[in-house]
């Protein structure tokens, strides 16, 4: 199975501060990396696929890059809806695991 | 709007089965692919298993922790995908997801809570 380091696991950030995620997999996976967003009680949202494609209706302040096994999440300026926990997935290979996720809070 | 609907959760005793529905609506379901995720209380998110469509032979994937215990099925005439699941156990407590797709699944179910326990 392909493993996926997520980091950090989580992070305080101020309101407008950039916020970067990073995630390391264990093998090569090209691009086959996503994004997600998840509020408490919620289910995933969906918002960077390919590594570094907008999800449609996503705002602008998200991005992705990297491939092969480096990858990086970063929003440009936090905003309190941004509050959540975020993971990076692989879809390379079954089966499609997840980082460990990134918990995102207003500092 | 593609909208899933996850149904069929509860409280079930360690050893009995369960099973879960998915109903679809807002795109061809027969189309896609189905896959269900699953995120137990505090935790992260696993991959269950996924069905293809019957234009790629409609067969399944599971994840280890599951395979042989878990069974997926869809009945396209329905648009409703299946999550059978026996022999549980007090680990298969979770919050579980139906997803379009096994990729880029864009389109989550609300979830449905699944608790295993005496």
């Amino acid at each position: 199975d392909i493993q996926m380091t997520q980091s950090p696991s989580s992070l305080s950030a101020s309101v407008g501060d950039r916020v970067t995620i990073t995630c390391q997999a264990s093998q090569d996976i090209s691009n086959y990396l996503n994004w997600y967003q998840q509020k408490p009680g919620k289910a995933p949202k969906l918002l960077i696929y390919d590594a570094s494609n907008l999800e449609t209706g996503v705002p602008s302040r998200f991005s992705g890059s990297g491939s092969g096994t480096d990858f990086t999440f970063t929003i440009s300026s936090l905003q309190p809806e941004d509050i959540a926990t975020y993971y990076c997935q692989q879809y390379d290979n079954l089966p499609p695991l997840f980082g460990g996720g990134t918990k995102v809070e207003i500092k | 709007e593609v909208q899933l609907v996850e149904s069929g959760g509860g409280l079930v005793k360690p050893g009995r089965s369960l099973r879960l529905s998915c109903t679809a609506s807002g795109f061809t379901f027969g189309d896609y692919a189905m896959s269900w995720f699953r995120q137990a209380p505090g935790k992260g998110l696993e991959w269950v298993g996924f069905i293809r469509s019957k234009a790629y032979g409609g067969t399944t994937e599971y994840a280890a922790s599951v395979k042989g215990r878990f069974t997926i099925s869809r009945d396209d005439s329905k648009s409703i995908a299946y999550l059978q699941m026996n022999s549980l156990k007090t680990e298969d407590t979770a919050v579980y997801y139906c997803t379009r797709e096994v990729g880029a699944t864009a389109y989550w179910g609300q979830g449905t809570l699944v608790t295993v326990s005496s």
